[in-house]
């Protein structure tokens, strides 16, 4: 099993760009969130979907959006990158079930923005 | 909205010291996860507190969830420089369905 894989690890944009940050998980996990890390800030949660079809806003919403059309996939949409967004981010996974289970995370997304 | 804190921010210590780490949450929360972050790395979950004064161990490291539910901290005895890395803290609260909070958390160096 590949776990979650993100892509691509690295990115440069414009500002005023759009793309698309991909997610993919291969362990039938419901739960999938998305987090950008900033130094000192720690993960501040942006969007996350507990099943194929639901999405919610996070702490840091805006700037970004997120579709779950399926179990494995949960990409994150820059619509017009900002500098603001020059961050690292993370995908996440879990089950979800009547207690909290770990969520597992992929290796990341180094994003610049110029 | 909720917020969960972590103090402190940073921490040096010589390698054989110890090490504790606080996270505190401005509400009740229903659990408490704890991940480490190695240097460029991502989040590793280490372990899940789910009752208020419940204490975990795993090797040199404690966990601890207070009585409150509110706060819960980590403590590494002997640090070795396999330790050195990014300590977070992450809970969700009874009303949250699924909004999984981190803290801001601890940066660990170890100086051999």
């Amino acid at each position: 099993n590949a776990g979650v894989t993100q892509t691509p690890k690295f990115q440069v944009l414009k500002t005023g760009q759009s793309m698309t940050l991909q997610c993919a998980q291969d362990m039938n996990h419901e739960y999938m969130s998305w987090y950008r890390q900033d130094p000192g800030m720690g993960l501040r949660l942006i969007h996350y979907s507990v099943g194929a079809g639901i999405t919610d806003q996070g702490e840091v919403p805006n700037g970004y959006n997120v579709s779950r059309s399926t179990t494995e996939d949960f990409p994150l949409r820059l619509l017009s990158a900002a500098p603001s967004q020059t961050s690292v981010y993370f995908c996440a996974s879990s089950f979800r079930g009547q207690s909290d289970q770990p969520q597992h995370f992929g290796d990341g997304t180094r994003l610049s923005i110029l | 909205g909720q917020q969960v804190m972590q103090i402190p921010q940073y921490q040096h210590v010589q390698e054989g010291e110890d090490f504790t780490t606080y996270c505190n949450s401005s509400t009740t929360l229903s659990n408490i996860q704890w991940y480490k972050q190695r240097p460029g790395g991502h989040p590793v979950f280490l372990i899940q507190l789910v009752k208020s004064g419940e204490v975990k161990k795993q090797k040199r490291l404690t966990f601890q969830f207070g009585e409150a539910n509110k706060n819960s901290s980590l403590h590494i005895t002997a640090t070795q420089t396999t330790d050195v890395g990014t300590y977070f803290c992450a809970g969700k609260r009874y009303s949250s369905a699924s909004k999984i909070i981190f803290g801001s958390g601890t940066r660990l160096s170890i100086r051999p």
